[in-house]
């Protein structure tokens, strides 16, 4: 049973606009949220989290959004760039500290120039 | 940040044959992690191992398939042993980190590519 599910596996963008990010989870106990990146041959970087005690957080050119009574969260990267060309992780834990992260099977994104 | 290294970085294995991946940190840490990646999957946890205790295993992976050594702070290693084809992964090691603000999140190495014929 997947508890975190991203439904798009890949998502094409032009240089500059908006890149949207979807993640939806199914155990209402999650409450500590994070999304990642990954370049082919590294490891997942870290980009942004939330708790569920906020239903936004903002660093930069991204912002993540919660919707705990949908079970939904998403990034977005306002504007898009090259670089950000990568494949985005989403993570969910029940309680921060414990570390125990169910990740989502990953949306690949395309920035193009 | 923590710099993570991981050896080997990937490796073609038979069948049967066991392979063990290092993973070294450069600060202590009480915690490491181990996870895996199946191809077109998420990531996994493995277990988590602690210095001077035995691996804690998540459900569905045993310390006889998956050894894991923690010798000090900085240092661990996963054994795959007696391997078959299902176990061709990227295996990937971490650690306990604040990201910016505060975050708590993981920060990750760069992972063992791991193919078995």
């Amino acid at each position: 049973d997947q508890q975190v599910k991203q439904n798009s596996p890949s998502l094409s963008v032009q240089e500059g606009r908006i890149s949207i990010l979807n993640c939806d989870y199914t155990n209402s106990m999650f409450d500590y949220f994070l999304w990642y990146k990954k370049y082919p041959a590294e490891g997942p970087t870290f980009l942004i989290s939330i708790s569920s005690i906020k239903d936004k957080n903002e660093d930069g050119r991204f912002t993540v959004f919660l919707n705990k009574s949908a079970k939904h969260l998403s990034l977005h990267i306002v504007p898009s760039q090259p670089g950000d060309s990568a494949v985005y992780f989403c993570a969910a834990s029940v309680g921060e500290g414990t570390y125990k992260y169910i990740f989502g099977t990953g949306t690949r994104l395309k920035v193009l120039a | 940040s923590a710099v993570i290294s991981q050896k080997p970085s990937r490796d073609i294995c038979q069948r049967g044959t066991s392979l063990t991946i290092q993973c070294q940190v450069d600060s202590q840490v009480t915690m490491m992690f181990w996870y895996r990646q199946q191809p077109g999957q998420s990531l996994t946890l493995i277990a988590t191992a602690n210095q001077g205790s035995e691996a804690t295993y998540e459900s569905g992976f045993v310390i006889d398939k998956f050894p894991i050594s923690r010798p000090n702070l900085t240092f661990s290693t996963l054994t795959v042993s007696n391997m078959s084809p299902e176990d061709s992964s990227i295996y990937l090691c971490s650690v306990p980190l604040a990201g910016g603000r505060g975050q708590e999140t993981q920060y990750f190495g760069p992972g063992t590519r791991l193919l078995v014929l």
